[in-house]
């Protein structure tokens, strides 16, 4: 297994929709993750920190499902600005690094 | 913003050459972190320093290289140019050992293109 593996996108749907994004992770002994969120040729961005069970915030939520390890983002009420790439992102076991899945691509149309 | 700012924004070199790129990390940061991101990838873990010391390093050979200065800014060197080389690299700031359990700051990135 990878160490952090990502649903392949893209993902297209219209405004208003609600898309999950899963993401599986190898290292069974990690106890923070995140999710960033990365405009086209720009720094990825944090939009999530997950420590426990899941985490909410407005449109967003992400879950953690340490015994299947992965986690999940789901977005509501989908806007034309939440185009983008999102990734999934593991620290290593030393805490020295980030470890990134290659991303989803998600695109809202009107 | 972040306060991380990289220099430059783009570069082009040709193959064989060496480059510099440059990171000046967010006030009370102690420690920068160096990824590569090539086209359509995930950015790739290069090293970290911390507090001017090599704290970490991934899969990357030897000509990739850093430094970090005692206004914990940091530079990393990349010789002998390869045409893969060509990807943005980030810098992300934090602070502490293990800064990647806790929140970083990524900068706008350094796009460089090797010919």
């Amino acid at each position: 297994r990878k160490e952090v593996e990502q649903d392949p996108g893209p993902f297209n749907v219209p405004e208003g929709a609600t898309v999950a994004f899963n993401c599986t992770y190898s290292n069974s002994a990690s106890q923070s993750f995140f999710w960033y969120r990365q405009d086209c040729r720009k720094e990825p961005k944090l939009l999530m920190s997950v420590y426990s069970s899941g985490n909410e915030d407005g449109r967003f939520t992400a879950q953690l499902n340490r015994a299947s390890q992965y986690i999940s983002l789901l977005i509501r009420d989908s806007k034309l600005s939440d185009s983008a790439t999102y990734l999934c992102v593991v620290p290593n076991q030393a805490g020295t690094a980030l470890i990134f899945g290659k991303g989803t691509t998600l695109s809202v149309s009107s | 913003e972040t306060g991380v700012t990289q220099s430059p924004t783009h570069l082009i070199k040709t193959r064989g050459q060496q480059v510099t790129l440059r990171c000046s990390s967010q006030s009370g940061h102690n420690t920068v972190s160096w990824y590569q991101q090539a086209l359509g990838q995930g950015p790739q873990f290069i090293f970290q320093y911390y507090r001017e010391e090599e704290n970490g390093r991934g899969n990357f050979p030897p000509r990739f290289s850093g430094l970090q200065f005692p206004n914990y800014s940091s530079e990393l060197n990349v010789n002998a140019l390869e045409l893969d080389d060509s990807a943005l690299y980030l810098c992300a700031s934090s602070r502490g050992l293990a800064g990647a359990r806790e929140t970083q700051y990524f900068g706008p990135g350094t796009r460089l293109l090797v010919l």
